[in-house]
């Protein structure tokens, strides 16, 4: 596989479950981002992970949590979500946040979510 | 904080039709400005971007050039496709210590028919 891969494509769940989102990247990149995507919003950025380690969080309710074991994946843990976080959520990775200057990112296609 | 203004969408054109896509911005600093565009399906991806002001960015025909002076970093294409039809994002990055913090827009869909 190429590119950045995120799973389940789709998901709903109740306000009380426990579910979570995996993005996998395979282009040698080492910085990884949570972007949520709503309608009629901008693109919203929740999290930048470089190297492994959280660099922005940019104040995200903590029934988000976010994990990045390495620098080839990200997980987004969700617990006791509200109706109002039903949105797509964007996985996506660039080289490393000190160095690449290029404002590249690439982006997955996404993790549809329902809360209902 | 810094902000991102794009034209309300929809806009629907006919194949071979010009295209614009207004995108304006409100940053401190000297942000690099993108456009991003969304197929169908799949996630964003990179259409072009310029990173001071006066330059051009360049892709598949599009072009956007960097306004300081109107804060401005429109889309154009002189002769749009069926297979253009996607949501674009305009977007800034104010660098310095930390890249890769994009702010968007709020998309624009286009749609267009043969």
């Amino acid at each position: 596989e190429t590119g950045v891969t995120q799973t389940p494509r789709h998901l709903v769940m109740g306000m009380t479950n426990k579910k979570s989102l995996k993005c996998e990247q395979h282009l040698g990149h080492n910085a990884m981002y949570w972007y949520k995507q709503s309608a009629k919003k901008p693109l919203e950025l929740m999290f930048v992970y470089n190297f492994k380690e959280q660099t922005e969080n940019n104040s995200v309710p903590s029934r988000f949590s976010p994990e990045c074991p390495n620098s080839s994946h990200l997980f987004l843990h969700l617990h006791t979500l509200q109706p109002e976080d039903s949105a797509l959520y964007l996985c996506a990775s660039s080289q490393d946040v000190w160095r690449d200057k290029t404002g590249e990112l690439f982006f997955g296609e996404g993790s549809r979510l329902t809360v209902l | 904080g810094d902000s991102v203004t794009q034209m309300e969408g929809p806009v629907t054109l006919s194949e071979e039709a010009f295209l614009t896509i207004n995108c304006t911005y409100t940053a401190t600093g000297y942000p690099s400005l993108f456009w991003y565009v969304q197929y169908p399906g799949e996630g964003l991806q990179l259409l072009l971007k310029a990173t001071k002001a006066d330059d051009k960015g360049s892709n598949k025909g599009f072009e956007a050039t960097y306004r300081k002076e109107t804060t401005s970093f429109h889309l154009e294409k002189g002769s749009v496709q069926v297979s253009d039809s996607a949501v674009y994002f305009c977007a800034l990055e104010v660098g310095g210590t930390s890249y890769g913090k994009l702010t968007f827009g709020q998309g624009t869909i286009l749609t267009v028919h043969p």
